[in-house]
């Protein structure tokens, strides 16, 4: 019930591609998404965040779409750059607990030059 | 402001033995989650503390336990360390604003037990 299924676990794409990554979560009542990146060695950083109330969500070249129905969301990177090679992570929280965070498995992300 | 801070960096360990890790959070900040971080089994939420108190708790044994003190810096302490314990270990402390709450992680600590 408390399940954020993330896929792929690895991505590979060209430079200037799209780079999309699929979550789906199971607990009906998780009403805040959050996508991270995360570099190594470093903490997971906050790249975007949406709340099931809207179907899209997007900021400069990172875009959220939500499908409550579906009980999906995915991430879509445009125009993927180099510097955007790192581990990706989605998660999910309920209200009231966004500091109590599921994270799905992650995806590793590189985008050749 | 200045970002989580977490100490030590890295820490090894032997098994039996017991760990405290500590994070200061970004100034102003007053929750202060925990997570364990391993190839395995991911991200999972460890616990999170309020005004020095601990509101939401995981799944993890007993031998995993924190504090919060009144500056908010908040300590974690791992007991009869296990091999499976090795992991890097993110505090991230919490802003809300406008209704929107964002977690703000440190760089971690890199626990080995061997």
């Amino acid at each position: 019930q408390q399940q954020v299924k993330q896929s792929p676990q690895s991505l590979i794409v060209q430079k200037g591609g799209i780079s999309i990554i699929n979550c789906a979560y199971e607990n009906t009542a998780f009403d805040y998404f959050p996508w991270y990146q995360q570099f190594p060695g470093k903490g997971p950083a906050l790249l975007i965040a949406i709340r099931p109330d809207v179907s899209e969500k997007k900021e400069g070249r990172f875009t959220i779409s939500f499908n409550k129905s579906a009980k999906q969301f995915s991430l879509h990177i445009m125009d993927s750059q180099p510097g955007d090679s790192a581990t990706y992570f989605c998660a999910a929280s309920r209200s009231g607990s966004a500091r109590q965070l599921t994270f799905g498995s992650g995806t590793q992300l590189t985008v050749l030059p | 402001k200045a970002g989580v801070t977490q100490t030590p960096r890295y820490l090894i360990k032997t098994r039996g033995q017991q760990v405290t890790l500590s994070c200061s959070p970004i100034s102003g900040h007053r929750s202060v989650s925990w997570y364990q971080q391993t190839p395995g089994q991911g991200l999972q939420f460890l616990f999170e503390y309020f005004s020095e108190t601990q509101r939401n708790k995981g799944n993890f044994p007993g031998r995993f336990s924190g504090r919060q003190f009144s500056n908010s810096r908040s300590e974690m302490n791992v007991s009869t360390l296990e091999l499976g314990d090795s992991a890097l270990y993110l505090c991230a402390s919490q802003w809300t604003t406008g209704g929107t709450e964002t977690q703000y992680f440190g760089p971690g600590t890199r626990l080995l037990v061997l």
